[in-house]
């Protein structure tokens, strides 16, 4: 079974920095490109940053650019996100998620872990 | 890049059919065939119920169904059903290592 847990959440002061993890089970996690999409408190989906299998494809949200780093480790079988200069807007759901096929990229979202909360306040 | 745009809520009533829009532009939706929509319950995380325009994982019913004509994508949920209340989010590949979600619409079954 495919599982996706994401851990690293919590309250931060703004211009502070967060490392969210996002440990993956359940399938070769080294075959799979894979996301970050957040979702502030009742609003929509906004897609963060992703990245390919091999680390190659690299991709982030205008609104992060240049202050979010993606990142992942295979021999762990996680997935980072390394926020810094974090701002108020950053407040929401951060949830990992998994690309469709293998050795793709931006096929679709199939597999989404439960979220953890970033709230940015001071 | 923009987000795609969605009517913010539709509604039907038991039995009957609605039909969600998205539309983006040609550097999208228009671009790519990776569109794909996702269901999301209060308090839950979103679950794919189409992709590629109008492929179903397995396990989602046959009264989901997606099409895409030119720069416009769009959802039909056929026979609502009361579960079938939620929000409902489309998204796309949109080049350059982006994707991008619509901002949603909420479906009241009344």
């Amino acid at each position: 079974e495919v599982q996706l847990v994401e851990s690293g959440g919590g309250l931060v002061q703004p211009g502070r920095s967060l490392r969210l993890s996002c440990a993956a089970s359940g399938f070769t996690f080294g075959d799979y490109a894979m996301h970050w999409v957040r979702q502030a408190p009742g609003k929509g989906l906004e897609w963060v940053s992703g990245m390919n299998y091999n680390r190659v494809d690299v991709g982030y949200a205008p609104a992060v650019k240049g202050r979010f780093t993606i990142s992942r480790d295979h021999a762990k079988n996680s997935l980072y996100l390394h926020m810094n200069s974090l701002r108020v807007e950053d407040t929401a759901f951060y949830y990992c998620v998994r690309d469709m096929s293998p050795f793709t990229y931006g096929r679709t979202f199939d597999y989404w872990g439960q979220g953890t909360l970033v709230t940015v306040s001071s | 890049q923009s987000a795609l745009t969605q009517p913010p809520s539709a509604s039907g009533s038991p039995g009957q059919s609605v039909t969600i829009s998205c539309t983006g532009t040609s550097r999208d939706i228009g671009g790519y065939k990776f569109v794909s929509w996702f269901q999301q319950h209060p308090g839950k995380a979103p679950k794919l119920i189409i992709y590629e325009g109008t492929k179903r994982p397995s396990g989602v019913p046959d009264r989901f169904s997606g099409a895409k004509s030119g720069n416009t994508a769009s959802l039909t949920v056929s026979g609502l059903q009361a579960d079938d209340e939620a929000d409902y989010y489309c998204s796309s590949y949109g080049g350059s290592n982006w994707q991008v979600f619509g901002g949603g619409t909420k479906l009241t079954v009344l």
